[in-house]
């Protein structure tokens, strides 16, 4: 067990410029979930995949936000046209089983600075 | 929006003291779990309590829920200084499908003072 890990741990990047964060989960986790931490706050649901499927994306912030876990392993979180209020910390978890049944595996996040 | 709400936002107490941290949530829940936030890190789980569980414990660490009043409390006991941390309680409603995740409240802010 190794741990979620997420890169890169800081971006900056210029207003109206797209990013993109990867998410490697645990190695036997199928389920994996992107949140969003602003300062202060505790962390907001974005977005939840079984496998490769997305299974609730209604909570992404915005149409700018999309999400991929192509083979069911790794996943990645994209932003287009970044603004200054998405300046945040991105988490992603994940876990074996439901959230009815067992505790999420969160990484140290990736710190997001748009200036 | 944010379904559990603790209290008190932040907690300053001398090591060796017992520290108390509450939440409370406003719809009926499966289960309710605290998590701990070092500054700049990721969210690490500390204990998973289920609506029909009244009291569980881990370590130095006892958590109660109290369905009737949507409540529950975080006790740590003898503090330490590497207590110090963001204390996060989460919500998984009932009767969802699974597929929300978790909901967080904003957290408490616990410092321990050596």
């Amino acid at each position: 067990d190794t741990g979620v890990s997420q890169n890169p741990r800081h971006k900056i990047t210029k207003r109206g410029q797209n990013v993109t964060f990867r998410c490697d989960p645990i190695s036997e986790h199928n389920r994996l979930y992107w949140y969003r931490q602003t300062l202060g706050q505790g962390p907001e649901f974005l977005t939840y995949f079984q496998n490769e499927a997305q299974l609730e994306k209604s909570r992404l912030l915005s149409d700018r936000f999309s999400a991929e876990r192509p083979k069911g392993s790794f996943s990645t979180l994209e932003i287009q046209r970044t603004e200054q209020g998405d300046s945040a910390m991105y988490l992603c978890a994940s876990s074996q089983e439901t959230v009815y049944n067992s505790p999420l595996h969160f990484g140290n996040g990736t710190r997001l600075t748009v200036t | 929006s944010q379904q559990g709400e603790e209290d008190p936002q932040a907690l300053s107490i001398q090591e060796g003291e017992n520290a108390t941290m509450n939440c409370s949530y406003k719809t009926s829940i499966n289960n309710l779990q605290w998590y701990r936030q070092n500054s700049g890190r990721g969210l690490v789980h500390l204990i998973l309590i289920r609506s029909n569980e009244r009291e569980k414990h881990s370590g130095r660490l006892r958590v109660t829920l109290d369905t009737s009043k949507k409540s529950s409390s975080l006790l740590i006991t003898a503090s330490r200084a590497a207590d110090t941390a963001s204390y996060f309680c989460a919500t998984v409603p009932f009767g969802g499908g699974g597929a929300d995740g978790l909901t967080f409240g904003k957290g408490t802010h616990l410092i321990i003072q050596p």
